[in-house]
């Protein structure tokens, strides 16, 4: 079976950084995907890393390690309309999309 | 483009009953793939449908089912409805190949009583 694991909660104030952690254990391992998602609101895409590494995205930037099976989301200049749940997510094959536990991003003034 | 449109925003059923869950996805996009999400269990996939044909399915028992019309369009269907499928059932349209983003409609809350 594939479990990603994410902290529950992440507090932050504005212009901080926070990086958002995501262990996974899976099987035919293609990458690792993170989304938002506001309250009330549908998922939206933020990255997708295939390779180890950073991609980065404007103020958001998305690491992968697969050796060490780990991956985290980086979001820099933090703003209060980045309070919201993040998701790390894995495909594993036709669409299916198997989510992370989420952890919920609060920014404070 | 329009982004994937999902009818109706808000249900409320009685146990017992059964619904039917609408999702148009992205004009072009042959791939529609059904989630729902709970507190208790998150985001949790349902099934895949490309080109009118399921080709994946997740771990729900079969009161849960769904079909893709020739347009692309889905349905989801849950029969004899329980308390515990109170949930946001999210719909997630795609090109349809595999890894390939996928994005989100605004979800269908459905309370059952």
């Amino acid at each position: 079976g594939q479990s990603l694991e994410q902290p529950s909660e992440v507090t932050a104030v504005e212009g901080a950084i926070v990086q958002i952690n995501c262990t996974y254990q899976t099987s035919g391992f293609y990458g690792l995907s993170w989304y938002q998602q506001h309250d009330g609101g549908a998922p939206t895409f933020l990255s997708y890393n295939a390779l180890d590494g950073l991609e980065e995205t404007g103020r958001f930037s998305s690491f992968l390690s697969r050796s060490d099976s780990y991956g985290y989301l980086l979001l820099q200049e933090l703003q209060m309309k980045d309070s919201a749940s993040y998701f790390c997510a894995v495909p594993t094959g036709f669409q299916k999309l198997v989510f992370g536990t989420g952890t919920r991003l609060l920014v404070s003034p | 483009k329009a982004g994937v449109t999902q009818t109706p925003r808000y249900l409320i059923k009685t146990r017992g009953q059964q619904v039917t869950l609408s999702c148009s996805p992205i004009s072009g996009h042959r791939s529609v793939s059904w989630y729902q999400q709970t507190p208790g269990q998150g985001l949790q996939f349902l099934f895949e449908y490309f080109s009118e044909t399921q080709r994946n399915k997740g771990n729900f028992p079969g009161r849960f089912s769904g079909r893709q019309f020739s347009n692309s369009r889905s349905e989801m269907n849950v029969s004899t409805l329980e308390l515990g499928d109170s949930a946001l059932y999210l719909c997630a349209s795609s090109p349809g190949t595999p890894k390939e983003t996928q994005y989100f409609g605004p979800g269908t809350r459905l309370l059952v009583l």
